[in-house]
């Protein structure tokens, strides 16, 4: 348990549609990651934020956005869904120089 | 796209220890090495990181080699429960988190 909770933990969506992934953080961490992790493959950084800012980017289309809230939990949002976008979500929290605690993920299938 | 090499799988005997290669041939001055595993279904668990010197923890020890090329994560007595994807990253490590993964080394713990 890394005290890194993900909601929901599986959805199914179709292809245009959007949707909102969300993520608390582990008591205290103020970072929060965000990662795409597609079947087979390792996961992909998508963005980071720290203290509500966002704080980095992978190369990630701009329909994927997020949010980081004061209590440091955090959002997800895919707009215009493709049918690539199906994989696991993971979060990650931390303190900006520590350890990253990692999520269940959410398995989100766009079909 | 990912910055070290690692093979693809290796098996090990339950009880024995497993020695994990990774080379790490564009690692800069100021990265550290990072070992992450994913048992199936779950988020990335952080293992161990260093920076020149070996480091042991209560889950693994790491063998960094003095040209910082290559690394070895070592599990020394395997179980059943270590049956995972381990991957080894470098990243500076400072501010910074936003972690690249590549494929990783499938572990297989043999009964």
């Amino acid at each position: 348990e890394t005290g890194v909770t993900q909601s929901p933990t599986h959805l199914i969506k179709t292809r245009g549609q959007q949707v909102t992934l969300r993520c608390s953080s582990q008591s205290g961490h103020n970072t929060v990651s965000w990662y795409q992790q597609a079947l087979g493959q390792g996961p992909q950084f998508i963005f980071q934020y720290y203290r509500e800012e966002e704080n980095g980017r992978g190369n990630f289309p701009p329909r994927f956005s997020g949010l980081q809230f004061p209590n440091y939990s955090s959002e997800l949002n895919v707009n215009a869904l493709e049918l690539d976008d199906s994989a696991l979500y993971l979060c990650a929290s931390s303190f900006l120089d520590g350890e990253a605690f990692f999520g269940q993920g959410t398995r989100l299938t766009v079909v | 796209d990912a910055k070290t090499t690692q093979p693809t799988s290796m098996d090990c005997a339950e009880g024995r220890a497993a020695n994990l290669p990774c080379n790490h041939s564009t690692i800069s001055g100021n990265e550290y090495v990072y070992w992450y595993r994913q048992i199936h279904s779950q988020g990335p668990q952080y293992i161990i990181h260093g920076l020149k010197n070996n480091e042991t923890n209560e889950m693994a020890s790491l063998i960094i080699t003095e040209d910082r090329k290559s690394s070895t994560l070592i599990l020394p007595h395997a179980t059943l429960r270590d049956t995972a994807v381990y991957y080894c990253i470098d990243d500076s490590g400072a501010g910074s988190y936003q972690l690249t993964f590549g494929k990783g080394t499938k572990l297989s713990v043999i009964p």
